[in-house]
């Protein structure tokens, strides 16, 4: 079976310029979640959509960042104007279900760095 | 309230040896309670997760055991070995009515050969 699929696994780009990532969740499943991972402040969730709809935002930094899910098989994470703090490994994960204690499932994330 | 504290840090196990990771939490509406396994490079992996209706669950060589009273809960990996050294993390779910994972801040472990 297919995991999340995200892409690209790395990103390097200059300051200013607009980022886009990508996520495809595991058939099936109606929750997806973009997550943020760095050193010094772990994984933090970022947003999360159930049923295509974002659901809960208030992880999102600053209006630089917005996500989507036109459909239930494709999302992106935007970021613009790309800063270099915003350098870090961003996952996306997805999960089936109505309830809390389904497990989530991780892509491999996208390793971006800013200079 | 929504934290979870996890410990220790970091943690170095001979091969063989038991290595212990500890969580405490604070919200009693929590309803889920997964450990993650996270190798360089990849994303974090479900290892092993427990509902608090039960005091222990164990698959493998990995135990949760869950202490509702404390609220806490602890990862015991047993006859650990080189390969189980990764990042671990444990989580907890269910408060609000929301799929959220509150996740701690990792543990760092290393098996030495």
């Amino acid at each position: 079976d297919a995991g999340v699929i995200q892409s690209p696994r790395h990103e390097v780009t200059e300051m200013g310029q607009e980022v886009t990532l990508r996520c495809k969740p595991i058939s099936g499943h109606n929750s997806l979640f973009w997550y943020r991972q760095t050193m010094m402040r772990g994984l933090e969730l970022l947003i999360y959509f159930n049923n295509n709809v974002p659901i809960d935002d208030s992880g999102m930094p600053e209006d630089r960042f917005s996500a989507k899910m036109p459909n239930a098989s494709f999302s992106t994470l935007k970021i613009q104007p790309s800063e270099p703090r915003d350098s870090a490994v961003y996952f996306c994960a997805s999960k089936s279900g109505q309830s809390s204690n389904q497990p989530q499932h991780f892509g491999d994330g996208t390793r971006l760095s800013i200079l | 309230q929504q934290q979870v504290k996890q410990s220790p840090q970091s943690l170095i196990v001979q091969k063989g040896g038991i290595s212990i990771i500890n969580c405490a939490y604070e919200n009693t509406a929590f309803d889920y309670f997964p450990w993650y396994q996270q190798f360089p490079g990849k994303g974090p992996a479900l290892l092993i997760a427990i509902r608090p209706d039960v005091s222990e669950k164990k698959e493998g060589r990995f135990t949760i055991s869950f202490n509702k009273s404390a609220k806490q809960f602890s990862l015991h990996i047993m006859d650990s070995q080189p390969g189980d050294s990764a990042t671990y993390f444990c989580a907890a779910s269910g408060a609000s009515g929301t799929y959220k994972y509150i996740f701690g801040t990792g543990t760092r472990l290393k098996v030495l050969a």
